[in-house]
C-alpha cells in the first residue's frame, strides 16, 4: 500500500511568494501532522489535525503559515509572502487507532 | 505540558563502542515513548517503542519512570548507526495523538 505522499519533492520559490505544500495520508489515517526540519536542527511541530476536531495550531510560527484539512484526508499547508528563513524540509505525517506516526518523504523548500 | 529534552545534539563514537543517546521527559500522565531514526536520504520512522520491549537492529530502551528517562542504548555501534535519533512522546491508551518530539541527536559511528 501506498504510504505518505508529499508533494512536490523540491520547491524554490522567490522571497515574497506563496507556497503551497500537499500532503496525502495513507487511508484511513485520522491524525495528520506537520514538522519542519531545518538545516542541522530538529523538529520542529507546526500543525496538528485529529479527526473533525480542531486542529493544533500551536506550533505555527507566524500569520503567515496556514493549513488546511479536506475531508479529513489531503492536507495543504500554504505559506504566504515566503522569507529566507522558511527555507527548510516539510514534513508531513500521519497516524491511525495506533500511535506509530508514518512521515512522508518531504517537501524542500528553498526561498531565493 | 509535554516536553522531551535530547541533551546532545551530536554524539560520535567508534565502531564497535557502546551508544547512549540520551532522552528525558515530562509529563504529568502516563506517556508512551518511542525512538524515531532518520537515515540519509530516507525517510524519518519508528524504530521502537517502549511498549513493545523489543531490540530493534541492536538497540533497546527501557523506560525509566523514576528518573523520566527512556535512553537508547546499543552495546557495539555500526557504521550503519549513523543517522538522526529523535526521541517522542504521547500519551499513552489514548489512541491516535499528537506526539512530541526532541530535538533529535545526529549520531556518527567512525570506522
Amino acid at each position: 500500500g501506498a504510504g505518505v505522499s508529499q508533494s512536490p519533492s523540491n520547491k524554490v520559490t522567490e522571497k515574497g511568494k506563496d507556497v503551497e505544500l500537499r500532503c496525502d495520508p495513507i487511508s484511513g489515517h485520522t491524525a495528520l501532522y506537520w514538522y519542519r526540519q531545518s538545516l542541522g536542527q530538529g523538529l520542529e511541530f507546526l500543525i496538528y489535525f485529529q479527526g473533525n476536531s480542531a486542529p493544533d495550531k500551536s506550533g505555527l510560527p507566524s500569520d503567515r503559515f496556514s493549513a488546511e484539512r479536506t475531508g479529513g484526508s489531503v492536507s495543504t499547508l500554504t505559506i504566504q509572502r515566503t522569507q529566507q528563513e522558511d527555507s527548510a524540509v516539510y514534513l508531513c505525517a500521519s497516524s491511525a487507532r495506533t500511535t506509530e506516526a508514518f512521515f512522508g518523504q518531504g517537501t524542500r523548500l528553498t526561498v531565493v | 505540558a509535554q516536553r522531551v529534552t535530547q541533551p546532545e545534539k551530536l554524539l560520535s563514537v567508534f565502531k564497535g563502542a557502546p551508544v547512549e543517546l540520551k532522552c528525558n521527559y515530562s509529563y504529568s500522565g502516563s506517556p508512551e515513548l518511542f525512538w524515531y531514526v532518520q537515515y540519509s536520504r530516507q525517510r524519518l520512522q519508528l524504530l521502537l517503542r517502549h511498549i513493545s520491549r523489543e531490540s530493534i537492529k541492536g538497540f533497546t530502551a527501557d523506560l525509566n519512570k523514576g528518573e523520566t528517562s527512556f535512553h537508547l542504548k546499543k552495546p557495539f555501534a555500526q557504521e550503519e548507526d549513523s543517522a538522526m535519533y529523535y526521541c517522542a512522546l504521547t500519551p499513552w491508551g489514548q489512541g491516535a495523538q499528537k506526539l512530541v518530539f526532541g530535538q533529535g541527536t545526529r549520531l556518527t559511528i567512525n570506522p
